[in-house]
């Protein structure tokens, strides 16, 4: 069974700072996908980020970008800039063919103006 | 509409009272998806509907638990005689049903409370 470890309950960034939220994951799959969601206080599950196993080049979404390492099974988050906004629990999940999202534990980041 | 809406936002119930939280998905998305998320289990998967497919009811955590999707479209999650381990956000999620990892789409879930 797959599974998706976020070592990191709580992580704390200074406003305009980066900071890198740690993944990684165990799967037998050779085909399957990465995410990242933010979940602000309004529960509200919102994607920030996604990569295809099957890709070697690092997706980016505007500040958003992954350090995707496949061999090592690990995908970690980096935050660019740091805005108030971006404070929210980000949790990394896996994805393979049957369908469903495999959770990480969940990060919780907070920013500092 | 334009996202994944559900209802009601909270429920209060007293154990042993069944329950049925609503779930209607992005228009034209064929994948369904049930996840609860509480605070000792974290986010789990409950459920997933493919098209006319059969539902992944692996799941599901026990019998007291099930689901339905009618026209393709709204879900209703059922819990009957509810108890207090129920209580946690009850996610549903819609997407495309591409092949391959298509993004699922959350709405903003239903705060279930057990008394």
């Amino acid at each position: 069974a797959q599974t998706v470890t976020q070592s990191q309950p709580e992580m704390s960034v200074q406003e305009a700072e980066t900071v890198t939220l740690s993944c990684t994951y165990d799967t037998s799959e050779s085909d399957y996908y990465l995410f990242w969601y933010k979940q602000p206080p309004s529960r509200q599950m919102i994607l920030v980020i996604r990569q295809e196993a099957y890709k070697q080049q690092n997706a980016t979404e505007n500040r958003f970008s992954v350090n995707f390492q496949k061999a090592a099974k690990s995908f970690s988050l980096k935050i660019s800039d740091s805005q108030l906004g971006d404070a929210a629990m980000y949790f990394c999940a896996y994805r393979s063919a049957a369908g469903k999202l495999i959770f990480g534990q969940g990060t919780e980041l907070s920013v500092k103006p | 509409g334009a996202g994944v809406s559900q209802s009601p936002s909270n429920k209060v119930t007293e154990k042993g009272k069944d329950v049925e939280l609503r779930c209607d998905p992005i228009s034209g998305h064929t994948a369904l998806y049930w996840y609860r998320q509480s605070l000792g289990q974290g986010l789990e998967f409950l459920i997933y509907f493919q098209g006319n497919s059969a539902p992944d009811k692996s799941g599901l955590p026990s019998d007291r638990f099930s689901a339905e999707r009618t026209g393709g479209s709204v879900s209703t999650l059922t819990i009957q005689r509810t108890q207090q381990e129920d209580s946690a956000v009850y996610l549903c999620a819609s997407s495309a049903g591409l092949a391959g990892g298509d993004t699922q789409y959350f709405g903003p879930g239903t705060r279930l409370t057990v008394l």
